[in-house]
């Protein structure tokens, strides 16, 4: 049974970078798009972007130009980084597998606080 | 305009039917998009419930009731999903999505009661 597990810091400051990992387990990291997903407090769902395995990048159009995908098949993870954080990207960020017909399998999600 | 519109919320009965609509923008026609729903209950990430383009083109999610149905209205442009025999266990959030330019859209979820 394919897992997977957020960490990071839950704390990010006004202006800083947040840093997530996904590690995944039970599965193959291969030939797959790997995908952030967040959601604000009491809201719903925003689809951060994506990386296919040793292939391309795809991210929200809202978020272009602060976020960056990066997967390492070696440690069979994958990360996030958002630059130049505000209020605005605090959420439970979760992270997911897209299979061959949807996004299949999601980590429990982790919560970021942004603070000044 | 968003991409997705869903309602806010929606209540039913214990055994009815529950009918949750995603209305595409009117410049994106919903028979040209796979529509994917998800059930997300509190603390826990979304599930996979189906996806529905045509009775031709759909897909059930694993373990997912056959009382969970898709359709679409296309003179309405919207997905529908379809809960039937209402249970106590379906009261969650249901969010529609679809691929929309290049990145997945989501719907802003419909909250369901079952009361």
């Amino acid at each position: 049974q394919v897992q997977l597990q957020e960490s990071g810091p839950g704390l990010v400051r006004t202006s800083e970078t947040l840093s997530l990992i996904c590690t995944v387990s039970g599965g193959s990291i291969n030939s797959y798009y790997w995908t952030w997903i967040r959601q604000p407090a009491g809201k719903g769902l925003e689809w951060i972007g994506r990386m296919f395995t040793g292939g391309s990048s795809t991210y929200n159009p809202s978020l272009m130009g602060r976020v960056t995908i990066s997967v390492d098949t070696s440690r069979k993870q994958f990360s996030l980084k958002l630059s130049a954080v505000t209020a605005a990207d605090a959420a439970v960020y979760f992270c997911a597998r897209e299979g061959s017909t949807h996004i299949d399998y999601w980590g429990r999600g982790t919560l970021v606080t942004v603070s000044s | 305009q968003a991409v997705l519109t869903q309602p806010a919320s929606l209540s039913a009965s214990p055994g009815a039917s529950a009918s949750l609509t995603c209305t595409l923008r009117s410049d994106s026609n919903v028979a040209n998009f796979r529509i994917y729903w998800y059930q997300q209950k509190p603390g826990s990430p979304p599930r996979f419930v189906l996806r529905y383009k045509s009775d031709s083109d759909k897909q059930q999610g694993s373990g997912v009731p056959r009382r969970f149905s898709g359709s679409r209205d296309v003179s309405a442009n919207t997905g529908i999903l379809l809960i039937s025999g209402l249970q106590s266990e379906d009261e969650a959030d249901y969010y529609c999505m679809i691929w929309h330019n290049n990145a997945w859209v989501f719907g802003g979820g419909t909250k369901l009661t079952v009361l």
